[in-house]
C-alpha cells in the first residue's frame, strides 16, 4: 500500500519567505509526527498529532513554526519568515494507533528546505 | 541527553554478517530497544525492536545482553543496499517520540 508521502521534496526559499510543507500519512493512521533533521544529525521531534488534535508541540523551535491537521489526515507544517537556520530536512511520520511507545512510526521521504 | 552510544562508522563486506553494537547502560526495566535505519535521501525505516529477549525478523536479528546494558543488531548477509545510517533508540513505552542520536554510518563494500 501507499506509504507516507511529503511534498514538495525540495524547497528553496529566500530568507523572510513563508513556506508550507505537506504530509499525507498512511490512510487510517491516527498519529502523525513532524521531525526536523539538520545536516549530519539524527531527526529531532517537533510536534505530534492524534487525529486532528495537536497534543505536543514542545519541539517547535520558535513561534514561526506552526503545524495543523484540521481533518485528522493531511498535515501541513508552516514556517513563517524563514531564516537560514531553518534549513533542514523536515520528516513526517505516522503510526496506526494513539500514543504508545510501542507503535511503529513510518516515515516519509522528507522535504529538504534550503533558505538562502 | 543521549541514552545510547554507537560507533560513528563501520565498514562491512558484502555477503558477510554485519554486527552493529549499541550501549545503553542507563536503560530502565520497561524501556525498549529500537533500531531504525536511514538510507541516503530517504526517511528512517523501522528495522526491529525488543525488550529482553532476542528478536528476529526478515530484516535483522536483535541480541540484547542479559543485563540489558547493550545490544547488537545483526544483518545476516549484508548487501550494498544496506549502506545507511543505523540508529539505536531506547524508548519508554509511554513515550510516543523517537529520540534519535547520531547513529552509525554503515558502509557495505563489494
Amino acid at each position: 500500500g501507499a506509504g507516507v508521502s511529503q511534498s514538495p521534496r525540495y524547497k528553496v526559499a529566500k530568507r523572510g519567505q513563508d513556506v508550507a510543507l505537506r504530509c499525507d500519512p498512511i490512510s487510517g493512521h491516527v498519529s502523525l509526527f513532524w521531525y526536523q533533521q539538520a545536516l549530519g544529525q539524527g531527526p529531532e521531534f517537533l510536534t505530534y498529532f492524534q487525529n486532528e488534535a495537536q497534543l505536543d508541540k514542545s519541539g517547535l523551535p520558535s513561534d514561526r513554526f506552526f503545524a495543523e491537521r484540521p481533518e485528522g489526515s493531511v498535515s501541513t507544517l508552516k514556517i513563517q519568515r524563514t531564516q537560514q537556520e531553518d534549513s533542514a530536512v523536515y520528516l513526517c511520520a505516522s503510526s496506526l494507533g494513539p500514543t504508545s511507545g510501542q507503535e511503529t512510526q513510518y516515515f516519509g521521504p522528507g522535504t529538504r528546505l534550503l533558505v538562502l | 541527553d543521549a541514552k545510547t552510544t554507537q560507533p560513528t562508522s563501520m565498514d562491512c563486506a558484502e555477503g558477510r554478517a554485519a554486527n552493529l553494537p549499541c550501549n545503553h547502560s542507563t536503560i530502565s526495566g520497561n524501556e525498549y530497544v529500537y533500531w531504525y535505519r536511514q538510507i541516503h535521501s530517504q526517511g528512517p525505516q523501522y528495522i526491529i525492536h525488543g525488550l529482553k529477549n532476542n528478536e528476529t525478523n526478515e530484516m535483522a536479528s536483535l541480541i540484547i545482553t542479559e543485563d540489558r546494558k547493550s545490544s547488537t543488531l545483526i544483518l545476516p548477509h549484508a548487501t550494498l543496499r544496506d549502506t545507511a545510517v543505523y540508529y539505536c533508540i531506547v524508548r519508554d513505552p509511554n513515550d510516543y517520540k523517537l529520540s534519535f542520536g547520531a547513529g552509525t554510518t554503515v558502509t557495505v563494500r563489494a
